[in-house]
């Protein structure tokens, strides 16, 4: 079975300082893992995906994130929080593109 | 290119009735699939259709089911409307065939059940 946990269900930093989200992921086949951001009122947007390629995985808007497979961890980073990064993220596993599996949310604030 | 679209935005419903969301996939993907979105959780995958077909399915009862037509449009049907029905419905389109995984999301069709 495959599992998302999201720790820490708020996050806040000031602007310019390093963002760090972190996901746990269970599955029991390699999985593909994702992050989507969804602003106030929106659908999801995909942020960055790992599907078995390079560990480190970069997205857009300045994000990246490390798959570490002995820590089942795909953290999602960022060097320096801009104002616009104010949204929630979700971190998601996909066993081989089909039910995916999303974890809780993390409210991502910047402040100024 | 139009991406994923929802219809309606917005929707008030009784409890006990009937409610039908609709979605168009984005141009050139195959494969939709549903989501639930309470107030403060994660999407919650209701099922996926390819092909017409329902492939997939996750913990929901019965009252919601769906349908996809030839041209990879969607509906989602929900029966006998609860208030733990309220919730952002969410549509989301990809291509069966390429990979990879990633799915496209529609705005969403806000739910309220009263």
């Amino acid at each position: 079975a495959q599992s998302v946990t999201q720790l820490g269900s708020h996050v806040s930093v000031s602007e310019g300082a390093l963002v760090l989200l972190r996901c746990n992921y269970s599955s029991s086949v390699p999985p593909y893992l994702f992050w989507y951001v969804q602003y106030p009122n929106q659908g999801l947007q995909l942020l960055l995906k790992y599907t078995s390629a390079a560990t480190l995985v970069k997205g857009i808007n300045g994000f990246e994130a490390e798959f570490k497979k002995s820590e089942t961890s795909f953290h999602l980073t960022k060097p320096s929080a801009h104002m616009s990064d104010a949204a929630e993220y979700f971190c998601a596993v996909s066993p081989r593109g089909f039910k995916t599996i999303f974890g809780a949310g993390t409210r991502l604030f910047v402040k100024a | 290119d139009a991406g994923v679209t929802q219809s309606p935005t917005h929707l008030i419903k009784t409890r006990g009735q009937q409610v039908t969301l609709r979605c168009s996939p984005k141009s050139g993907h195959d494969t939709v699939s549903w989501y639930q979105q309470a107030l403060g959780q994660g999407p919650q995958f209701i099922f996926q259709y390819y092909e017409e077909e329902e492939r997939q399915r996750g913990n929901f009862p019965d009252r919601f089911s769906g349908h996809q037509y030839p041209n990879y449009s969607s509906e989602l049907n929900v029966n006998a409307l609860l208030l733990g029905d309220s919730a952002l419905y969410l549509c989301a389109s990809s291509p069966q065939l390429a990979g990879g995984g990633e799915q496209y999301f529609g705005p969403g069709t806000r739910l309220t059940v009263t």
